[in-house]
């Protein structure tokens, strides 16, 4: 079965401090691209940042960036200079094909102290 | 920025009646998505639709679903007749359909309460 693991259920960061969000996968698939969403209270789903498994260099956007490790089948999130405004729960997810559908783990949900 | 919109924001419905859940995609999309979150779970994947039909749909997407899309703009998900364990978070999503992975953009979602 194609899964995706996120086995820290919460994490808390300090805020201005830098926190990664583990999360790993298995698929037989070749080529497929992974995401993280982030869901604040108003559980909306919003894309934080996606990576395509055939690019070696890891995707940045902004304050966050991720860890690829395609061997490992690793995918983890890092949020540098944590803001208030970052505490939601965040989800991996990944696609295997062209329009299809979204593979979710459990997600973590992050607390951001100030 | 286009967004994808969905409405009513909450629906409170009793067990055994009919619910329409409605979503607007972004104007561009070609590829559309039904996904729910029961409470404290993880977000699952119902059905994908393009060019009028069903794509993809999974294990939970049972004859008491269906979806449709009655015009040009909206694109709506029915349960026919509610169980108390349809109460979730239903999301939809689009896409480009560029032929190429696009990402998938949410809406607010719908929390549909079973009473």
């Amino acid at each position: 079965a194609q899964t995706v693991t996120q086995s820290q259920p919460e994490m808390s960061v300090q805020e201005a401090e830098t926190v990664t969000l583990s999360c790993t996968y298995d698929t037989s698939e070749s080529d497929y691209y992974l995401f993280w969403y982030k869901q604040p209270p108003s559980r909306q789903m919003i894309l934080v940042i996606r990576q395509e498994a055939y690019k070696q260099q890891n995707a940045t956007e902004n304050r966050f960036s991720v860890n690829f490790q395609k061997a490992a089948k690793s995918f983890s999130l890092k949020i540098s200079d944590s803001q208030l405004g970052d505490a939601a729960m965040y989800f991996c997810a990944y696609i295997t094909g062209a329009n299809s559908k979204l593979t979710f783990g459990k997600g973590i949900t992050l607390s951001v102290r100030p | 920025e286009p967004e994808v919109t969905q409405t009513p924001s909450h629906q409170v419905t009793q067990m055994g009646q009919e619910v329409i859940l409605r979503c607007v995609p972004i104007s561009n999309h070609l590829y559309f998505y039904w996904y729910r979150q029961i409470l404290g779970q993880k977000v699952e994947f119902l059905v994908s639709f393009y060019n009028n039909e069903i794509s993809e749909k999974s294990e939970i997407f049972d004859d008491q679903f269906s979806v449709e899309r009655p015009d040009g703009s909206n694109f709506t998900l029915k349960i026919r007749s509610t169980k108390l364990e349809d109460s979730a978070m239903y999301f939809c999503a689009s896409s480009g359909g560029s032929g190429r992975v696009d990402t998938q953009y949410f809406g607010p979602g719908t929390r549909l309460t079973v009473l």
